[in-house]
């Protein structure tokens, strides 16, 4: 069975500092690992998707995540936080086909302050 | 930018009435998703759609639930007798499988409240 543990359920940074949202997965055999993004009152925005061709993603909105097999992680960064950052962060694992269940993280709430 | 759409944004209902919640998919997708989200839990899959049949459902996706794509745009959801424990938001998903793999793409969901 496949899962995904969020590390921390909130993060708080300050505007213009480094983010690191931390994501552990747990797979019988290579999964795809996403992360999607909440804002307040919005839906879910795909930020960034790994499927074995590199293992450092590059997303939308300056973020990028590492896959690492060995520590079994895919934590999520950005150099310099922005306030418009402030949202909900879903860490997601599958098994890439289509018409299968994404399993999702309990989610990280990243809050950024000026 | 193609996106999938939802119908209504909020809808309040009475415990034991029907509910049909509305999506038009991304229009040359091919396999829709429903999932749902309660206040302060993470968000949880309930059915998958592909070729007007089931292709998978969780254990959450009982008869009291079923989906439909009545015509060429529309995938419905329909919770037959609400429960106040069906009270959540409602999110619809669309993709298209490619050699690239397949990914998701989310609705700004329906928010479900059963009184």
């Amino acid at each position: 069975a496949q899962s995904v543990t969020q590390l921390d359920s909130h993060v708080s940074v300050s505007e213009g500092t480094p983010v690191l949202l931390r994501c552990n997965y747990s797979s019988s055999y290579s999964p795809s690992l996403f992360w999607y993004v909440q804002h307040p009152n919005k839906g879910l925005q795909l930020l960034l998707k790994y499927t074995s061709a590199a293992t450092l993603v590059k997303g939308i909105n300056g973020f990028e995540a590492e896959f690492k097999k060995s520590e079994t992680s895919f934590h999520l960064t950005k150099p310099s936080a922005h306030m418009s950052d402030a949202a909900e962060y879903f860490c997601v694992v599958s098994d890439d086909q289509a018409g299968t269940a994404l399993i999702f993280g309990k989610g990280t709430t990243l809050s950024v302050s000026s | 930018e193609p996106e999938v759409t939802q119908t209504p944004s909020h809808q309040v209902t009475q415990m034991g009435q029907e509910v049909i919640l509305r999506c038009v998919p991304i229009s040359n997708h091919l396999y829709f998703y429903w999932y749902r989200q309660i206040l302060g839990q993470k968000v949880e899959f309930l059915v998958s759609f592909y070729n007007n049949e089931i292709s998978e459902k969780s254990e959450i996706f009982d008869d009291q639930f079923s989906v439909e794509r009545p015509d060429g745009s529309n995938f419905t959801l329909k919770i037959r007798s609400t429960k106040l424990e069906d009270s959540a938001m409602y999110f619809c998903a669309s993709s298209f499988q490619t050699v690239l793999g397949d990914t998701q793409y989310f609705g700004p969901g329906t928010r479900l409240t059963v009184l």
